[in-house]
């Protein structure tokens, strides 16, 4: 089955600095890369995400980047603010719509310094 | 609220008993999932429905372990004789899959509930 790798785990940066998290993938089927912000007591909601078919997607402040020959992505947030501090997880599927199960990372908790 | 709605939201119960936890997904969407979530690591999938049917059931989804989706609307998963290992967020999330009629489909994102808290003591 897919094995997702995430790091950091822990990341801190000043604030207005760029934060960026690594990610890599093992199944070479899988063409759909989401990725998920969770706050304290909630569940994970998806900030961005990326399909194979595309290297760069980007959405004001974060972009995602993917590169399918060495099977890894990475998500960039730059400018950072305080409200960017949570835990981050990557995430990836064979989103064919036959199967949509997400294969996650173990997550980075990512803290701005003030 | 129209988002993914889950019941309750902790639950503490002593080892052994069963406990039953519910997830109302977003109206019309006809996937449902269910994840676990373990302190410190990410969700790992357990089970999902498209409609009333279940389709896949991870190993993780033992045989004390049952989920239902009876009408297609929200879904119950069960544990019985839970056992310290039990205790995790468990998540649900619900997306909207549909056929474009020419082999092809498409679909929405997946939302997540804000999960279920179980404790067993």
């Amino acid at each position: 089955g897919e094995n997702v790798e995430q790091h950091p785990s822990t990341l801190s940066v000043q604030e207005g600095d760029s934060a960026v998290i690594k990610c890599t993938y093992s199944d070479s089927a899988s063409n759909y890369f989401p990725w998920y912000k969770q706050e304290l007591g909630k569940g994970p909601q998806l900030i961005i995400d990326i399909r194979s078919n595309v290297g760069e997607k980007k959405d004001q402040r974060i972009a995602v980047t993917l590169n399918k020959t060495a099977k890894h992505f990475s998500l960039h947030i730059t400018e950072t603010q305080p409200e960017d501090s949570a835990v981050y997880f990557c995430a990836a599927s064979r989103a064919n719509f036959g199967n949509e199960k997400l294969t996650f990372g173990t997550g980075t908790r990512l803290t701005i310094i003030p | 609220d129209t988002g993914v709605s889950q019941n309750p939201r902790h639950k503490i119960t002593k080892r052994g008993q069963n406990v039953t936890f519910r997830c109302d997904p977003i109206s019309e969407h006809n996937r449902l999932y269910w994840y676990r979530q373990t302190l410190g690591q990410g969700p790992e999938f357990l089970t999902y429905f498209q409609n009333e049917a279940q389709l896949e059931k991870s190993r993780l989804l033992s045989d004390r372990f049952s989920a239902e989706r009876p009408k297609g609307s929200f879904s119950t998963l069960e544990i019985q004789r839970t056992e310290q290992g039990d205790s995790a967020m468990y998540l649900c999330a619900s997306s909207l899959v549909q056929d474009l009629g020419t082999g092809g489909k498409v679909g929405t994102e997946a939302f997540f509930g804000q999960g279920t808290r179980l404790t067993v003591v």
